[in-house]
């Protein structure tokens, strides 16, 4: 298996512009979670979907943030506008049913925000 | 709201040494607690996890022991190589949903 694929692994854009990111989950698993990671607040949960379903987006920072999972081999996290503030390493992990649900993260995306 | 602290922030041993790192929560909820070893430019990798039902779990150079009243948890590293240097979190799970502490950048002197 190729593990949690996620595009692209670096991405510099100007304040005010449109930025997705993406993901490839493991085949067969069914939770798939955006986490952004920077050195002030750690490792944070975004949203979290069950089979493609939304589920906690508790964590969306504000409206400029959206997700989505239209089917099971794919998601995105969309920022429109970004700001210089949104500049972090995003995450997308995924994870199977079963009461050891430790998550299988992806290698990331660097996003910065100048 | 922190819900699970790790410390310390960063630690440095020799090789050989035995690092400890300390993860301490407040969530009687929580369920599942797996550590997680991040090298630099690459995604967390679970390394090892414990349900609260046991004390001490071990796998090859890794141990985590579990202390359900005081509600703590640790990671013991024996034997550390250069190659583990690199950042380590400990996390809680409660209903699949994982929140990670803070982490600890580990270095191992040659």
């Amino acid at each position: 298996d190729a593990g949690v694929i996620q595009s692209p692994r670096h991405e510099v854009t100007e304040m005010g512009q449109e930025v997705t990111l993406r993901c490839k989950p493991i085949s067969g698993h069914d939770y798939l979670f955006w986490y952004r990671q920077t050195m002030m607040r750690g490792l944070e949960l975004l949203i979290y979907f069950n089979n493609n379903v939304p589920i906690d987006d508790s964590g969306m920072p504000e409206d400029r943030f959206s997700a989505k999972m239209p089917n099971a081999s794919f998601s995105t996290l969309k920022i429109q506008p970004s700001e210089p503030r949104d500049s972090a390493v995003y995450f997308c992990a995924s994870s199977r049913l079963g009461a050891n649900y430790g998550y299988t993260f992806g290698s990331g995306t660097r996003l910065t925000v100048v | 709201q922190q819900q699970v602290k790790q410390s310390p922030q960063s630690l440095i041993v020799q090789k050989g040494g035995i690092p400890i790192i300390n993860c301490a929560y407040e969530n009687t909820a929580f369920d599942y607690f797996p550590w997680y070893q991040q090298f630099p430019g690459k995604g967390p990798a679970l390394l090892i996890a414990i349900r609260p039902d046991v004390s001490e779990k071990k796998e090859g150079r890794f141990t985590i022991s579990f202390n359900k009243s005081a509600k703590q948890f640790s990671l013991h590293i024996m034997d550390s190589q250069p190659g583990d240097s690199a950042t380590y979190f400990c996390a809680a799970g409660e209903r699949r949903q994982l929140t990670f502490g803070s982490g600890t950048q580990l270095t191992v002197l040659p």
